[in-house]
């Protein structure tokens, strides 16, 4: 398994504004998925993008993938309070385990 | 959606005794169930891999005979801190694999341990 690198480790955003969050990683991967955890709590599944896929939209979230750069981005619009938590990405090859980085710690001030 | 459950939520045990956690998958079969630690502020850290009806996998630098863990049923994993420590304290999460699928993981809750 591989863990991918979140960056930045933090970020510090105004309600409504955009955040973007990045995720590298090394090797090849099968698709790669973002998460959620709100402080205390267990991950929440966000988003799986497959290798062969450049973009994804879900609901105000929009990813990318790049597998010729080896990466990710998160995009979350029209932010809100309530999408305060940490973001973890997961590269992952098909059947391996899942791996996390340090996260990307957001806080949307109301 | 699929739902992983944890019990307990929190517990707080005195050194030298043990503690067991139950990751239950509610709705789902889960073949492959996974366990996590997490100390505050920082990244989960893989356990462990756990096999309906065969032995975990633990992940280098992690005890086997310290973090027992158990698979005995498609719905059900169990992870048993023997002989917990201060240091042991954590935040530890399950996750679990949809049976025939090799990348639907849903996670639990978390049980947040507390040894004195």
């Amino acid at each position: 398994s591989q863990q991918g690198e979140e960056d930045p480790q933090a970020l510090s955003i105004q309600e409504g504004e955009n955040a973007t969050m990045n995720c590298s990683y090394k090797t090849s991967i099968n698709n790669l998925q973002w998460y959620r955890q709100n402080s205390g709590r267990g991950l929440v599944h966000l988003i799986l993008i497959r290798s062969n896929e450049r973009e994804k939209h879900s609901g105000r979230l929009r990813v990318t993938l790049d597998t010729s750069k080896k990466s990710s981005s998160l995009l979350i619009t029209a932010s809100r309070a309530a999408d305060t938590a940490s973001y973890f990405c997961a590269p992952q090859t098909s059947g391996s385990r899942l791996t996390f980085g340090e996260g990307t710690q957001l806080t949307v001030n109301p | 959606g699929a739902v992983v459950s944890q019990h307990p939520s929190r517990v707080i045990c005195k050194s030298g005794t043990s503690v067991k956690i139950e990751c239950r998958s509610l709705d789902f079969q889960a073949t492959t169930m996974f366990w996590y630690r997490q100390f505050p502020k920082k990244s989960l850290m893989l356990m462990a891999t756990s096999n309906e009806g065969s032995k975990a996998t633990y992940e280098q630098g992690v005890e086997k005979d310290k973090f027992l863990i158990n698979h005995a049923s498609l719905t059900l994993s169990t992870l048993t801190v023997t002989s917990a420590h201060p240091e042991d304290s954590s935040f530890y999460i399950c996750s679990a694999r949809l049976a025939g699928s090799s990348y639907e993981q849903y996670f639990g809750p978390g049980t947040r341990l507390t040894v004195t």
